[in-house]
């Protein structure tokens, strides 16, 4: 069945640029998505590429999908502290139910 | 604007007790509805999805049912609660076959 994973936890430094990784399995995903997650609160779409697409940039945000090895990852740069959060990756195809496959979140957090 | 509630924020009930959770969408007819789950530390888990009223489809075997008796409401059930039934439960809507699924701010529940 359709999985998708991501490393659980990432520290960066304030200012410097984050990269959250993903890997999917489902080679029919027509999207995947980046959601986050603030504590206590249901999740937020943050960004999201389709599948034809190699790579999108969205103000800090960027996302790059290698459709090969199946790896969509993302960026962002000068993190701040109000980034900290969780981030879920996704992937989803074009369908009447359009369901979502969430990966397990990484969780974010800042350092000064 | 669309809106989507759910009620209640924080639920605390005893082991073998029945729940009722309730999803409710505003601003949009004839929406895809999902039930999501999130334990402690782990990912989104998709419980339930309906495409229309009365059509219910589960994801996972589990002790827990969902119904949708009208359009734009959609309720999570269970005649007796586990312990293992603790989580974060989130609702989300999305518009057909809309890329972008919308999240309620989720509902906690926790069993004793």
């Amino acid at each position: 069945g359709e999985d998708v994973e991501q490393s659980l936890f990432l520290s960066v430094r304030e200012g410097d640029s984050s990269v959250i990784n993903c890997t999917y399995t489902d080679s029919s995903s027509t999207y995947l998505y980046w959601y986050k997650q603030e504590p206590g609160a249901g999740l937020q779409l943050l960004t999201y590429i389709f599948s034809n697409m190699d790579m999108k940039q969205d103000q800090r945000l960027t996302v790059l999908l290698n459709k090969k090895d199946k790896h969509l990852s993302l960026r962002i740069a000068d993190t701040q502290t109000g980034d900290s959060a969780i981030y879920f990756c996704a992937e989803g195809e074009e369908s009447s139910a359009s369901k979502i496959i969430f990966g397990s979140g990484t969780r974010l957090s800042i350092r000064p | 604007s669309q809106t989507i509630h759910q009620w209640p924020a924080t639920l605390v009930q005893p082991v073998g007790s029945p729940l009722s959770l309730e999803c409710t969408v505003e601003g949009t007819s004839n929406p895809n509805l999902y039930w999501y789950r999130q334990a402690a530390g782990r990912g989104l888990q998709l419980l339930f999805y309906s495409v229309g009223i009365g059509q219910i489809s589960s994801e996972v075997p589990q002790n827990l049912s969902a119904s949708r008796p009208q359009d734009r409401q959609f309720i999570l059930s269970s005649k007796k609660l586990l312990l293992s039934d603790s989580g974060f439960y989130l609702c989300a809507w999305t518009a057909g076959t809309s890329y972008e699924q919308f999240f309620g701010p989720g509902t906690r529940l926790t069993v004793l």
